[in-house]
């Protein structure tokens, strides 16, 4: 049983283009982390949200963590190749045990 | 500062063998846990340590084990391989416990053949 879910699990878009990738669970997370993971190489964190309906942004993306801190979503205005690679969320749960998403591996096509 | 190191990058075992795998955490960080990432499963939590002391334990059989050093130096072992233990093992590093950012090492990707 997956606690958090991820969808799209695959996208493919043009350059150019906007997207959003959403995390969804039933559990209430205290923290919520989004991750990009390029092949051969760990996750490198994106951002870290704490507060329910918390906007984040980091240069074209922005982050929003739920009102109920059950679910966030990552938005990417004008994508470009570079942003290729597996998104992943992550829910703090006990300690620092953290609850990973089913992961959205984003390819951009010049 | 230097990152999460994870040691060796890869490695090629053979079903029944042993194997352990290093990781050191980010220099004052005290919190090690470890994932294991498959293509089916995705991030799957092993297990986390914190001042040398296993904290939190993932679902995986008691082939998989760790400990932790005095200098936060972590290792995992897993006993008896099985042809289904291959998988990118990824350490991560956090500064204390308490749902804190955790930062990833590259990985140890692990073949059993």
């Amino acid at each position: 049983t997956q606690l958090l879910e991820q969808s799209p699990q695959f996208l493919s878009i043009q350059e150019g283009e906007n997207l959003t990738v959403y995390c969804n669970s039933s559990s209430v997370f205290s923290s919520l982390q989004w991750y990009r993971q390029e092949p051969g190489e760990g996750p490198v964190l994106l951002v870290t949200v704490v507060t329910g309906g918390e906007v984040k942004k980091l240069k074209r993306l922005t982050f929003q963590f739920g009102d109920a801190r059950k679910d966030s979503s990552l938005h990417i205005t004008a994508a470009q190749p570079g942003d290729t690679g597996l998104y992943l969320c992550a829910g703090a749960w006990t300690g620092n045990q953290f609850y990973f998403g089913t992961g959205t591996s984003l390819t951009v096509i010049p | 500062k230097a990152g999460v190191t994870q040691t060796p990058r890869y490695l090629i075992k053979t079903r029944g063998q042993q194997v352990t795998l290093s990781c050191s955490p980010i220099s004052g960080h005290r919190s090690v846990s470890w994932y294991q990432q498959t293509p089916g499963q995705g991030l799957q939590f092993l297990f986390e340590y914190f001042s040398e002391t296993q904290r939190n334990k993932g679902n995986f059989p008691g082939r998989f084990s760790g400990r932790q050093f005095s200098n936060s130096r972590s290792e995992m072992n897993v006993s008896t391989l099985e042809l289904g233990d291959s998988a990118l093992y990824l350490c991560a590093s956090s500064l204390s416990r308490g749902n804190t950012e955790a930062f990833f090492g590259q990985g140890t990707r692990l073949t059993v053949v």
